[in-house]
């Protein structure tokens, strides 16, 4: 069975530390994408990357960073938790080209106090 | 004018209904089409993809294009309570970043048995 694995399913920080999400697929999908989901507001594309060592903003890039060193693993950075990053984040990896969905993972709710 | 935009719902169907969902998008060009479930706690599932006009079914679900009309839809055939949910509708835009989906906020389900 094809997966998406995030490496947390909960995770509680302090406000200032450096959090890092893992993202792994094994699919050999091209491209990846980080979201957040906050109730009212949808979901909202932070970063994603269409391959190895690239990256490109989304909508909400502030406050974060990402990493994709491998093609199969793309990370998440929160350079300085703030409370107002408290949110389920999800990520989700598919297929290059505009005729494919996402295959998304269980999610990492992050809780920053 | 948001760029996927979808009834908030909730909407409610008794048990053997056919529940109906709706999405409209405001790129013209706009070439593939998608609806996600997703379950409370859980995160977005593929459920159905769709490219040309017309109808597209699986099993229970029936998807619908309409790209003059800028309409996409989700036919639910004999609704059941396991398909109580919200219902992502999703949009790849016609150029660019082609695998880079946008969201609508979603429409929340109820199948009342």
């Amino acid at each position: 069975d094809v997966k998406v694995t995030q490496s947390s399913r909960y995770l509680v920080k302090r406000t200032g530390e450096k959090v890092f999400l893992e993202c792994v697929q094994d699919m050999d999908h091209e491209n990846m994408f980080w979201y957040r989901q906050d109730p009212g507001l949808g979901l909202r594309l932070i970063y994603f990357s269409y391959d190895v060592k690239m990256k490109e903003k989304g909508d909400i890039p502030e406050g974060y960073s990402v990493s994709r060193e491998k093609k199969e693993r793309f990370s998440l950075i929160l350079e300085s938790a703030s409370t107002n990053q408290t949110s389920m984040y999800l990520c989700a990896s598919s297929m290059s080209g505009p005729v494919h969905g996402y295959t998304f993972g269980s999610g990492t709710r992050l809780t920053v106090v | 004018q948001k760029e996927v935009e979808q009834n908030s719902g909730p909407l409610s169907v008794p048990e053997g209904a056919i529940a109906s969902l709706n999405c409209t998008y405001s790129d013209r060009g706009s070439q593939s089409f998608f609806w996600y479930r997703q379950y409370s706690g859980k995160s977005p599932e593929l459920i159905m993809s769709i490219y040309s006009n017309g109808d597209k079914e699986d099993g229970r679900f029936t998807a619908q294009l309409n790209k003059a009309s800028q309409y996409v839809s989700l036919l639910i055939r004999d609704s059941q309570p396991s398909d109580s949910a919200t219902y992502l509708c999703a949009v790849n835009p016609p150029r660019g970043n082609a695998g880079k989906s946008t969201f609508g906020d979603g429409t929340t389900l109820t199948v009342k048995p």
